[in-house]
C-alpha cells in the first residue's frame, strides 16, 4: 500500500522560501507515468492544485505560482520536493503531497501538513 | 472563485439519494475525465470516482459517476450518516493545470 508522508516547518516568516518535502513508501516512484504533486487548502477553504512532476522532469504549474513555485522528484531518496518562495499569509495552508495517475487524478494523498506564515 | 462550480451544500435523509453537480466548460470538463474526492472532517481527500464513473475497488457502489458535456454529476444512494463530508470535483484545464471545484458540505439530516 503507497504511503505518502509530508514533512517541514508549520511556520514560515512573510517573504521566505516554503519548502516541504514528501516521503513515498510502499511503492517505487520510477515509472514515469505517475506525476507527484502538491495541493493545498487554505483554512475553511476548498482544494487547490499547485502543481506536479514526473520523475523524469516533466513539470506542470498552476499558472498563477508558476513564478514562485518549483516540484523537484528524487527518485533514489524516494521523495519530491515543494518550494514556494516569497510567501505571504495567502500562502497560509494545509499542503497536500500526493501521487497523481497520470497528469490527473490524485489517487493517494498524505495526511497533510499545515504551514502557517507569520511573522 | 474556483473553475469549476459545485452547489455550496446539499442535504438528504438517511437512506435517500442525492446528487452533486460539477459544472465546467470546454477549456476542462467538456475535454478532459473528471475525478470525485471525499474529505471527511480533519482528514485528507480521498479519491471515490476517476475517469468520470470509474471507482477504486474500495468504494461501494452506493457512490457513482456522470458525465455530459461540460457538466458532471455525482450520485450517492442509500445515505448514511458516515457519507457526510465534502465532495469534490476535479479534472484537467487546457491551461495545462489541474482545477478542482468549490466544493459541496453534504449533511444526512
Amino acid at each position: 500500500q503507497l504511503q505518502l508522508r509530508e514533512s517541514g516547518p508549520g511556520l514560515v516568516k512573510p517573504s521566505d522560501t516554503l519548502s516541504l518535502t514528501c516521503i513515498v513508501s510502499g511503492g517505487s516512484m520510477s515509472r514515469s507515468f505517475y506525476y507527484w504533486g502538491w495541493i493545498r487548502q487554505s483554512p475553511g477553504k476548498g482544494l487547490e492544485w499547485i502543481g506536479s512532476s514526473s520523475s523524469t522532469g516533466s513539470a506542470y504549474y498552476k499558472p498563477s505560482l508558476v513564478n514562485r513555485v518549483s516540484i523537484s522528484v528524487d527518485t533514489s531518496s524516494n521523495q519530491f520536493s515543494l518550494r514556494l518562495t516569497s510567501v505571504t499569509a495567502t500562502d497560509t495552508a494545509v499542503y497536500y503531497c500526493a501521487r497523481l495517475d497520470g497528469l490527473f487524478p490524485p489517487d493517494s494523498w498524505g495526511q497533510g501538513t499545515l504551514v502557517i506564515v507569520s511573522s | 472563485q474556483s473553475v469549476l462550480t459545485q452547489p455550496p451544500s446539499v442535504s438528504a435523509a438517511p437512506g435517500q439519494k442525492v446528487t452533486i453537480s460539477c459544472s465546467g466548460s470546454s477549456s476542462n470538463i467538456g475535454n478532459n475525465v473528471v475525478s470525485w474526492y471525499q474529505q471527511l472532517p480533519g482528514t485528507a481527500p480521498k479519491l471515490l470516482i476517476y475517469d468520470n464513473d470509474k471507482r477504486p475497488s474500495e468504494i461501494p457502489d452506493r457512490f457513482s459517476g456522470s458525465k455530459s458535456g461540460t457538466s458532471a454529476t455525482l450520485a450517492i444512494t442509500g445515505l448514511q450518516t458516515g457519507d457526510e463530508a465534502d465532495y469534490y470535483c476535479g479534472t484537467w484545464d487546457s491551461s495545462l493545470s489541474a482545477v478542482f471545484g468549490g466544493g459541496t458540505k453534504l449533511s444526512v439530516l
